[in-house]
Protein backbone atom coordinates (compact mmCIF):
# COMPACT_ATOMS: atom_id res chain seq x y z
CA UNK A 1 0.00 0.00 0.00
CA UNK A 2 1.39 2.99 -1.08
CA UNK A 3 2.24 6.04 1.52
CA UNK A 4 1.25 9.28 0.91
CA UNK A 5 2.87 13.06 2.13
CA UNK A 6 0.98 16.03 2.23
CA UNK A 7 1.54 19.57 4.46
CA UNK A 8 0.24 19.64 7.90
CA UNK A 9 -1.39 22.84 7.47
CA UNK A 10 -2.17 25.64 5.10
CA UNK A 11 -3.63 28.99 4.82
CA UNK A 12 -5.90 30.92 2.77
CA UNK A 13 -8.22 33.48 2.27
CA UNK A 14 -11.65 33.82 0.52
CA UNK A 15 -12.07 34.10 -2.62
CA UNK A 16 -8.24 32.62 -3.80
CA UNK A 17 -7.71 29.09 -5.69
CA UNK A 18 -5.93 26.51 -2.79
CA UNK A 19 -3.55 23.93 -4.59
CA UNK A 20 -2.78 21.06 -2.10
CA UNK A 21 -0.16 18.79 -3.16
CA UNK A 22 0.61 15.41 -2.18
CA UNK A 23 3.51 12.86 -2.84
CA UNK A 24 2.68 8.94 -3.22
CA UNK A 25 6.21 8.17 -4.88
CA UNK A 26 5.40 4.09 -4.27
CA UNK A 27 2.17 4.38 -6.21
CA UNK A 28 1.14 1.02 -8.36
CA UNK A 29 -0.40 0.55 -11.61
CA UNK A 30 -3.16 -0.26 -10.20
CA UNK A 31 -3.93 2.97 -7.47
CA UNK A 32 -6.07 5.19 -8.11
CA UNK A 33 -5.83 9.19 -6.03
CA UNK A 34 -8.18 9.38 -3.58
CA UNK A 35 -8.84 12.98 -1.80
CA UNK A 36 -11.60 13.10 1.39
CA UNK A 37 -12.42 16.39 2.70
CA UNK A 38 -13.41 16.21 6.99
CA UNK A 39 -14.88 19.15 9.30
CA UNK A 40 -14.56 18.22 13.28
CA UNK A 41 -17.17 15.80 14.50
CA UNK A 42 -18.11 14.42 11.06
CA UNK A 43 -16.85 11.38 8.99
CA UNK A 44 -14.82 12.52 5.77
CA UNK A 45 -16.75 13.17 2.86
CA UNK A 46 -15.59 11.98 -0.79
CA UNK A 47 -14.37 14.85 -2.98
CA UNK A 48 -12.96 13.33 -6.01
CA UNK A 49 -11.06 10.69 -7.64
CA UNK A 50 -8.70 9.36 -10.35
CA UNK A 51 -6.00 7.79 -11.93
CA UNK A 52 -4.00 10.21 -14.64
CA UNK A 53 -3.80 13.42 -15.61
CA UNK A 54 -7.00 15.58 -14.98
CA UNK A 55 -10.53 15.62 -13.35
CA UNK A 56 -12.74 17.83 -12.44
CA UNK A 57 -15.94 18.29 -10.87
CA UNK A 58 -18.29 20.14 -9.38
CA UNK A 59 -16.29 21.31 -6.66
CA UNK A 60 -12.88 20.46 -7.37
CA UNK A 61 -9.77 19.72 -9.86
CA UNK A 62 -7.65 16.87 -9.35
CA UNK A 63 -4.10 17.04 -11.33
CA UNK A 64 -1.84 14.00 -11.53
CA UNK A 65 1.27 14.49 -13.67
CA UNK A 66 2.35 11.41 -16.03
CA UNK A 67 4.85 9.64 -13.31
CA UNK A 68 1.76 9.43 -11.00
CA UNK A 69 4.22 10.40 -7.85
CA UNK A 70 2.18 13.05 -7.00
CA UNK A 71 -1.25 14.49 -7.32
CA UNK A 72 -3.04 18.82 -6.90
CA UNK A 73 -6.11 18.98 -5.28
CA UNK A 74 -6.90 22.36 -6.66
CA UNK A 75 -10.05 23.98 -4.96
CA UNK A 76 -11.39 27.41 -6.77
CA UNK A 77 -12.60 30.19 -5.12
CA UNK A 78 -12.55 29.19 -1.40
CA UNK A 79 -14.96 30.05 1.39
CA UNK A 80 -14.84 29.88 5.26
CA UNK A 81 -16.77 26.81 5.09
CA UNK A 82 -13.50 25.17 3.12
CA UNK A 83 -11.61 25.21 6.33
CA UNK A 84 -11.34 21.31 6.73
CA UNK A 85 -8.99 18.49 6.80
CA UNK A 86 -8.32 17.02 3.63
CA UNK A 87 -6.87 13.63 3.05
CA UNK A 88 -4.92 12.26 0.04
CA UNK A 89 -5.21 8.55 -0.20
CA UNK A 90 -3.37 5.75 -2.98
CA UNK A 91 -4.45 2.41 -3.13
CA UNK A 92 -6.92 -0.03 -5.49
CA UNK A 93 -9.96 0.97 -6.47
CA UNK A 94 -11.08 -2.58 -5.47
CA UNK A 95 -9.03 -2.61 -1.91
CA UNK A 96 -10.21 -0.07 0.25
CA UNK A 97 -7.90 -0.56 3.25
CA UNK A 98 -6.40 2.53 2.62
CA UNK A 99 -3.86 4.21 4.67
CA UNK A 100 -5.11 7.37 5.89
CA UNK A 101 -2.00 10.03 6.73
CA UNK A 102 -2.39 12.62 8.45
CA UNK A 103 -4.12 15.07 5.93
CA UNK A 104 -3.66 18.76 5.10
CA UNK A 105 -5.60 20.80 7.71
CA UNK A 106 -6.40 24.32 5.84
CA UNK A 107 -7.48 27.03 7.65
CA UNK A 108 -10.04 29.70 5.00
CA UNK A 109 -9.81 33.06 6.30
CA UNK A 110 -11.90 35.82 5.92
CA UNK B 1 -23.45 7.63 -3.46
CA UNK B 2 -24.79 5.62 -0.15
CA UNK B 3 -26.79 7.13 2.23
CA UNK B 4 -25.48 5.57 5.72
CA UNK B 5 -27.09 6.05 9.23
CA UNK B 6 -24.68 5.30 12.02
CA UNK B 7 -26.48 4.81 15.34
CA UNK B 8 -25.83 5.93 18.58
CA UNK B 9 -24.03 9.37 17.10
CA UNK B 10 -22.36 9.36 20.96
CA UNK B 11 -22.44 7.72 24.52
CA UNK B 12 -20.45 8.12 27.85
CA UNK B 13 -20.08 4.50 29.09
CA UNK B 14 -18.23 2.91 32.14
CA UNK B 15 -15.44 0.76 32.00
CA UNK B 16 -15.62 -2.80 31.92
CA UNK B 17 -19.11 -2.19 29.77
CA UNK B 18 -19.55 -3.39 26.22
CA UNK B 19 -21.22 -0.58 23.64
CA UNK B 20 -22.37 -1.88 20.12
CA UNK B 21 -22.74 0.78 17.32
CA UNK B 22 -25.05 0.12 14.50
CA UNK B 23 -24.55 0.64 10.40
CA UNK B 24 -27.19 1.02 8.09
CA UNK B 25 -26.70 1.90 4.66
CA UNK B 26 -29.65 2.81 1.92
CA UNK B 27 -28.36 0.42 -0.49
CA UNK B 28 -26.49 -2.44 -0.75
CA UNK B 29 -22.89 -2.28 -1.09
CA UNK B 30 -19.47 -3.82 -1.36
CA UNK B 31 -17.73 -3.83 0.91
CA UNK B 32 -18.33 -2.09 4.42
CA UNK B 33 -15.42 -1.38 6.87
CA UNK B 34 -15.04 0.08 10.52
CA UNK B 35 -12.63 2.93 11.51
CA UNK B 36 -11.35 4.59 14.83
CA UNK B 37 -9.94 8.06 14.82
CA UNK B 38 -9.18 9.56 18.25
CA UNK B 39 -9.33 13.56 18.64
CA UNK B 40 -6.98 15.32 16.34
CA UNK B 41 -5.91 12.30 14.53
CA UNK B 42 -5.84 10.14 11.35
CA UNK B 43 -8.25 7.21 10.58
CA UNK B 44 -7.25 3.85 11.23
CA UNK B 45 -8.70 0.81 9.72
CA UNK B 46 -9.92 -1.19 12.36
CA UNK B 47 -11.65 -4.17 10.07
CA UNK B 48 -13.04 -5.48 7.24
CA UNK B 49 -16.56 -6.61 7.59
CA UNK B 50 -17.59 -9.51 5.57
CA UNK B 51 -21.55 -10.13 4.56
CA UNK B 52 -21.53 -14.22 6.10
CA UNK B 53 -18.35 -14.97 7.05
CA UNK B 54 -15.92 -13.67 9.61
CA UNK B 55 -14.80 -10.35 9.64
CA UNK B 56 -10.74 -9.70 8.37
CA UNK B 57 -8.78 -7.39 11.14
CA UNK B 58 -6.03 -5.09 11.01
CA UNK B 59 -3.23 -5.60 13.23
CA UNK B 60 -3.12 -4.59 16.98
CA UNK B 61 -6.91 -5.01 16.65
CA UNK B 62 -8.78 -8.34 17.84
CA UNK B 63 -12.22 -10.50 17.58
CA UNK B 64 -12.48 -10.44 20.96
CA UNK B 65 -11.77 -6.78 21.49
CA UNK B 66 -13.97 -5.88 18.50
CA UNK B 67 -16.41 -8.55 17.54
CA UNK B 68 -18.25 -7.44 14.82
CA UNK B 69 -21.42 -8.42 12.53
CA UNK B 70 -22.62 -8.24 8.91
CA UNK B 71 -25.53 -10.20 8.35
CA UNK B 72 -26.83 -8.78 5.27
CA UNK B 73 -25.15 -6.35 2.36
CA UNK B 74 -26.88 -3.04 3.82
CA UNK B 75 -26.25 -3.50 7.82
CA UNK B 76 -23.19 -4.24 10.09
CA UNK B 77 -22.74 -3.55 13.87
CA UNK B 78 -19.21 -3.01 15.77
CA UNK B 79 -19.01 -3.90 19.65
CA UNK B 80 -16.27 -2.57 21.61
CA UNK B 81 -16.16 -4.81 24.36
CA UNK B 82 -14.61 -4.32 28.34
CA UNK B 83 -14.28 -1.06 27.57
CA UNK B 84 -11.05 1.40 29.23
CA UNK B 85 -10.81 4.75 28.65
CA UNK B 86 -8.00 3.80 25.86
CA UNK B 87 -11.08 3.42 24.10
CA UNK B 88 -12.67 6.48 24.06
CA UNK B 89 -12.52 7.78 20.39
CA UNK B 90 -14.37 7.86 17.44
CA UNK B 91 -15.92 4.82 15.97
CA UNK B 92 -17.03 5.23 11.79
CA UNK B 93 -18.39 3.24 9.45
CA UNK B 94 -17.02 3.31 5.88
CA UNK B 95 -19.13 1.53 2.80
CA UNK B 96 -18.28 0.92 -1.04
CA UNK B 97 -21.48 1.56 -3.15
CA UNK B 98 -21.57 -1.33 -6.10
CA UNK B 99 -19.86 -0.55 -8.79
CA UNK B 100 -18.73 3.10 -7.26
CA UNK B 101 -15.93 4.64 -6.86
CA UNK B 102 -14.96 6.06 -3.61
CA UNK B 103 -15.56 5.40 -0.04
CA UNK B 104 -18.71 6.94 2.05
CA UNK B 105 -18.29 7.63 5.62
CA UNK B 106 -21.48 7.97 8.24
CA UNK B 107 -21.16 10.68 10.98
CA UNK B 108 -19.41 8.40 13.69
CA UNK B 109 -20.31 7.52 17.10
CA UNK B 110 -18.02 9.40 19.42
CA UNK B 111 -17.13 7.10 22.25
CA UNK B 112 -16.24 8.76 26.07
CA UNK B 113 -15.46 5.80 28.60
CA UNK B 114 -15.19 6.81 32.15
Amino acid sequence: LAKTTQPISMDSYEGQEVNITCSHNNIATNDYITWYQQFPSQGPRFIIQGYKTKVTNEVASLFIPADRKSSTLSLPRVSLSDTAVYYCLVGDVGNYQLIWGAGTKLIIKP
Amino acid sequence: SAVISQKPSRDICQRGTSLTIQCQVDSQVTMMFWYRQQPGQSLTLIATANQGSEATYESGFVIDKFPISRPNLTFSTLTVSNMSPEDSSIYLCSVVPHGGFGAFFGQGTRLTVV
